[in-house]
């Protein structure tokens, strides 16, 4: 049972353009996401969270959409840049749990 | 500041052996979880520690156990390795709860 899905395993965009990475969840339970960057030969490198109590939540360049109605969450980034070419995880988790429930990721490829 | 450090880094073991693999937390985190991540899938969880104590556990089989030690460094050991055992096993620690975790490089097991 995948509670997080992540349903575009690839992504091109140009440079300077926007990328949109989108996460689908099923357990209203969930109230707390992340999205984590990896490169190859390097563990997850935190990007961006947001809690529930939020529906928007910005970093720099990265910005996090969340959409509890429809249990889906988006990452945007503005402008992509080649060096944000890696495979972005999504993650959530809920209250009385410690673990996080991972999407199966989302390879993003900035072309210059 | 060191990040969260794991080793080693490649391992290669048969069938049937047992593994241990360390892991260093990041410089004030107190609490270590650890997840498997399968080609081409996200991270799993496997289990917690904290306070040297397993706090919560992932759908993983008995053979995969754990220690947490004094000074917050922990071992994932896995006995009775399967050929299905082969993935990256990555640690993260963070201080509290609803901080994002910070992973390590992680431990490439390979199982022939």
């Amino acid at each position: 049972d995948q509670q997080v899905k992540q349903n575009s395993p690839s992504l091109s965009v140009q440079e300077g353009r926007i990328s949109i990475l989108n996460c689908d969840y099923t357990n209203s339970m969930f109230d707390y996401f992340l999205w984590y960057k990896k490169y190859p030969a390097e563990g997850p490198t935190f990007l961006i969270s947001i809690s529930s109590i939020k529906d928007k939540n910005e970093d720099g360049r990265f910005t996090v959409f969340l959409n509890k109605s429809a249990k889906h969450l988006s990452l945007h980034i503005v402008p992509s840049q080649p060096g944000d070419s890696a495979v972005y995880f999504c993650a959530a988790t809920a209250s009385g749990t410690y673990k996080y429930i991972f999407g199966t990721g989302t390879r993003l490829k900035v072309l210059a | 500041d060191a990040g969260v450090t794991q080793s080693p880094t490649h391992l290669i073991k048969t069938r049937g052996q047992q593994v241990t693999l360390r892991c260093s937390p990041k410089s004030g985190h107190d609490t270590v979880s650890w997840y498997q991540q399968a080609l081409g899938q996200g991270p799993q969880f496997i289990f917690q520690y904290y306070e040297e104590e397993e706090r919560q556990r992932g759908n993983f089989p008995d053979r995969f156990s754990g220690h947490q030690f004094p000074n917050y460094s922990s071992e994932l050991n896995v006995n009775a390795l399967l050929l299905g055992d082969s993935a990256l096993y990555l640690c993260a620690s963070s201080p509290r709860r609803y901080t994002e975790a910070f992973f390590g490089q992680g431990t490439r097991l390979t199982v022939v």
